[in-house]
């Protein structure tokens, strides 16, 4: 079974311009999150989708993070403008809707705003 | 915000030691799951417990938990040097008809040849 495919795996802006990044989930699975996991950190869950639509957005910073799941398969999630602090590796992962409760991950796009 | 904190934060054994790193969190859960992270790269689960469960199994894993305390431990016996790597615990927390995952602060740690 395919994994779940991030892209781009690195990623450098400065700061006050715009990234996107793009994540495919494994084929079949219906929740979709972003984590924001900061060197050092845990990941921090950003937002968090079921099929097509939005269950969790509460620690997304909605000024300048956007993100959207069109088809409830492929998703990306958009930084416009970027801030330093916004440097960190972003995180996909994806479950199968119901019982199954383990979390399938990407290799995540490391992102350094100077 | 972060719903586990991890102790220790950093953990240095030998090869073949027994390694143990302890997660508490704030809040009702439904299930508790680690997972591993090796350098750059994503996460990886290595094993579940629901929140009836006191201790499960899984090759050279071991995880308890105490609902009552608010804390898990996950303990890797004879350890490895391919077992250096960041662990983090999850807590799953079932909201609005899906779980919601959040994240502890992670132990880093490293095996020693």
């Amino acid at each position: 079974e395919a994994g779940v495919a991030q892209s781009p795996r690195y990623k450098i802006i400065e700061k006050r311009q715009s990234v996107a990044f793009w994540c495919n989930p494994i084929s079949g699975h219906a929740t979709l999150y972003w984590y924001q996991q900061i060197l050092g950190q845990g990941p921090k869950l950003l937002i968090q989708f079921q099929n097509n639509g939005v269950v969790d957005d509460s620690q997304l910073p909605k000024d300048r993070f956007s993100a959207e799941r069109l088809k409830g398969v492929d998703s990306t999630l958009k930084i416009q403008p970027a801030k330093l602090e916004d440097s960190a590796v972003y995180l996909c992962a994806s479950r199968v809707q119901g019982d199954r409760e383990k979390l399938f991950f990407g290799s995540g796009t490391q992102l350094s705003v100077l | 915000s972060q719903q586990g904190e991890e102790d220790p934060q950093a953990l240095s054994i030998q090869e073949g030691e027994n390694a143990t790193m302890n997660c508490s969190y704030k809040t009702s859960i439904n299930n508790l799951q680690w997972y591993r992270q090796n350098s750059g790269r994503g996460l990886v689960h290595l094993i579940l417990i629901r929140s009836n469960e006191r201790e499960k199994h899984s090759g050279r894993l071991r995880v308890t938990l105490d609902t009552s305390k608010k804390s898990s431990s996950l303990l890797i016996t004879a350890s490895r040097a391919a077992d250096t790597a960041s662990y983090f615990c999850a807590t799953g927390l079932l909201s609005s008809g899906t779980y919601k995952y959040i994240f502890g602060t992670g132990t880093r740690l490293k095996v020693l040849a």
